[in-house]
């Protein structure tokens, strides 16, 4: 069975700075996608960025990038020049390479940007 | 904006009693997922429907079942509520996969509260 952890249930970051949390996984499968999600205080989750286990480059989307260690199962995010409006709840999650799109998430972290 | 709705947004039962949670997917999508989400919680997944047939299911009771539409909306049906049964249920929305796409929408969620 896929597990998902994150180890830090809270962060912080002053406005403009960058905050980096981790998440790490386990599985014995392959093929698989790796993803963050931002849920915010409206409760809807809302995909940052995601990752193929088979492309060796590491995604990136504007200020969010991330930095996959497939050998480590470790899968961090990376929030550069951060605002205000990146204050939420961050989600790390995992989905095997089947025929359904089942996630399997993490504890979550919580984000708070400082002006 | 997603395109994903639920209804309704929030919910009270009473223990023993049963309910029915919505979900319209958006335009063009035609699988659906449930998850519950515990408060504190990362989501858990409950099952997931594709052109109308259950398509994977993760390890909640059978008193939670569910119907996908020919329009490709959904319901999820929890029978005998129990308190621990009090979370928020998310819906989420997909493409089939076989044509590539991993990417799910979330609806804003159904708080269910069982007193």
């Amino acid at each position: 069975a896929q597990t998902v952890t994150q180890s830090q249930p809270e962060m912080s970051v002053q406005e403009a700075e960058t905050v980096t949390l981790s998440c790490t996984y386990d599985t014995s499968e392959s093929n698989y996608y790796l993803f963050w999600y931002k849920q915010p205080p409206s409760r809807q989750m809302i995909l940052v960025i995601r990752q193929e286990a088979y492309k060796q480059q590491n995604a990136t989307e504007n200020r969010f990038s991330v930095n996959f260690q497939k050998a480590a199962k470790s899968f961090s995010l990376k929030i550069s020049d951060s605002q205000l409006g990146d204050t939420a709840m961050y989600f790390c999650a995992f989905m095997k390479h089947d025929n359904t799109d089942k996630l399997i998430f993490g504890t979550g972290t919580r984000l708070q940007v400082f002006p | 904006e997603t395109g994903v709705t639920q209804s309704p947004t929030h919910l009270i039962k009473t223990r023993g009693q049963q309910v029915t949670l919505r979900c319209s997917s958006q335009s063009g999508h035609n699988t659906v997922s449930w998850y519950q989400q515990a408060l504190g919680q990362g989501p858990q997944f409950i099952f997931q429907y594709y052109r109308e047939e259950e398509n994977g299911r993760g390890n909640f009771p059978p008193r939670f079942s569910g119907l996908q539409f020919p329009n490709y909306s959904s319901e999820l049906n929890v029978n005998a509520l129990e308190l621990d049964d009090s979370a928020l249920y998310l819906c989420a929305s997909s493409r089939n996969r076989d044509r590539g796409n991993t990417e799910a929408f979330f609806g804003q969620g159904t708080r269910l509260t069982v007193v």
